[in-house]
């Protein structure tokens, strides 16, 4: 039982580049999110899937994509970098029943610098 | 909107110290409230929640209390260790729909020198 994992660990990338950050759990688990961590600002938000086929907007959508391609992977991808998408990136999953809320829980983030 | 405010770090203390870290947070009607930690070079991890007013989420020597008058889930530890030197975040979940996602707060850091 892997838990979340997440490719790559670390990257580097040339202002306008594109690349696509991949997660996947295998905990069976309904809801998927993409946080970015920077420091002062905690953890914020990107997207989540609530469920397989749905997405939705977090805190700070902008300059991101996603795509919930099935129940275990949840992927981001950054069309044209900018400096400013230079974060650690997280992918997080949970269970997502109707009782009460869920521990998330969280792959080991994606170091990614834009140049 | 719903929000969190967390005791601004970093915390320095000497091993076997008590630790207090604050976590506030406005609305109401959480159903759980949690605490989750993040050692150097990982994600997150959960490290206690509690699922009601006044119950106490409990893990690793660390407890907090779920005050539902004061809107309150402070983190506690008797005597902290050289190991527990981590970044520390409140999360009270805020519901949007169906929804529940955590609303965090900025986190706070944690030295403990031996």
């Amino acid at each position: 039982n892997a838990g979340v994992t997440q490719t790559p660990k670390f990257q580097v990338l040339k202002t306008g580049q594109s690349m696509t950050l991949q997660c996947a759990q295998d905990m069976n688990h309904n809801s998927m999110y993409w946080y970015r961590q920077d420091p002062g600002m905690g953890l914020r938000l990107i997207y989540y899937s609530a469920s397989e086929g749905t997405t939705d907007k977090g805190e700070v959508p902008n300059g991101y994509n996603v795509s919930r391609l099935n129940k275990r992977e949840f992927s981001l991808r950054l069309e044209s970098a900018a400096p400013s998408q230079t974060s650690v990136y997280f992918c997080a999953s949970s269970p997502a029943t109707t009782k009460g809320t869920d521990t998330q829980y969280f792959g080991p983030g994606t170091r990614l610098t834009v140049l | 909107g719903n929000s969190v405010t967390q005791m601004e770090g970093p915390v320095t203390l000497s091993e076997e110290a008590f630790l207090t870290i604050n976590c506030t947070y406005t609305a109401t009607g959480y159903p759980s409230l949690f605490w989750y930690v993040q050692y150097p070079g990982e994600g997150l991890q959960l490290l206690l929640k509690a699922t009601k007013a006044d119950d106490k989420g409990s893990n690793k020597g660390f407890e907090a209390t779920y005050r539902k008058e004061t809107t309150s889930f402070h983190l506690e530890k008797g005597s902290v260790q050289v190991s527990d030197s981590a970044v520390y975040f409140c999360a009270p979940p805020s519901r949007t729909g169906n929804n529940r996602k955590l609303i965090w707060g900025l986190g706070t850091s944690l030295a403990v020198n031996p």
